[in-house]
């Protein structure tokens, strides 16, 4: 069965620091990996999409990485916002939006 | 890129009665789905909207409860049929754009059945 696991489920961090957070999956086949961040009450909005050849893909603070041998991705969040706060969804495609298998998400709080 | 509209927002709604959910993308897109996120869940896929036909629907979702509409490229409706309390999530609207890689999300709609 196809699986995406997250973790930790919930971290808060204070306002400048650094966090990584973790994404295991059991998705096969695999086509891509992305991570989306998600305010309260919005809709998750894309931060990167890593393939197979991919280890590491940036956008801006966040810096994704990818180890398909071992099945593990990371997000790394540098100088961390209070704008930071959101939840962080881990998504593995096996080809086709169909084919998407979802984490359930870390919940980052950001304190000033 | 493509930004997606949803209507309502939110709603409150009597057990037993029925909610349409507008989903509007600003450019074609060339597939749309809808989703549902229940609190603390990771999102769960209901159906792909066709155009002009059929929706295709995932196991555990059916065409009576969640009929889905989707006359053109852009836009798709979802109906949420004789509501119980166990239907209160908040149902996403998503496309895949036109490069066919990214796929991107509606703001929502969170519904609560009374």
């Amino acid at each position: 069965k196809n699986q995406v696991e997250q973790s930790p489920q919930s971290l808060i961090i204070l306002e400048g620091k650094n966090c990584t957070l973790q994404c295991n999956y059991t998705v096969s086949p695999f086509s891509n990996l992305r991570w989306y961040k998600q305010d309260t009450g919005r809709g998750p909005v894309s931060l990167t999409i890593m393939t197979f050849s991919e280890n590491t893909k940036s956008n801006g603070r966040y810096t994704a990485t990818l180890d398909a041998d071992t099945k593990q991705s990371s997000l790394h969040i540098t100088a961390s916002q209070l704008s930071d706060s959101a939840s962080y969804i881990c998504v593995v495609s096996g080809g086709g939006a169909d084919g998407l298998t979802f984490g359930k998400g870390t919940h980052l709080i950001i304190q000033p | 890129s493509a930004v997606i509209s949803q209507k309502p927002s939110r709603d409150i709604c009597q057990r037993g009665t029925s909610l349409t959910i507008q989903c509007q993308v600003d450019s074609q897109v060339t597939m749309m789905f809808w989703y549902r996120q229940q609190p603390g869940q990771s999102l769960t896929l209901i159906a792909t909207a066709n155009q002009g036909s059929e929706a295709t629907y995932e196991s555990g979702f059916v065409i009576d409860k969640f009929p889905i509409s989707r006359p053109n490229l852009t836009f798709s409706t979802l109906t949420v049929s004789n509501m119980s309390p166990e239907d209160s999530s908040i149902y996403l609207c998503s496309a895949i754009g036109a490069d066919s890689y990214e796929q991107y999300f509606g703001p929502g709609t969170r519904l609560t059945v009374t």
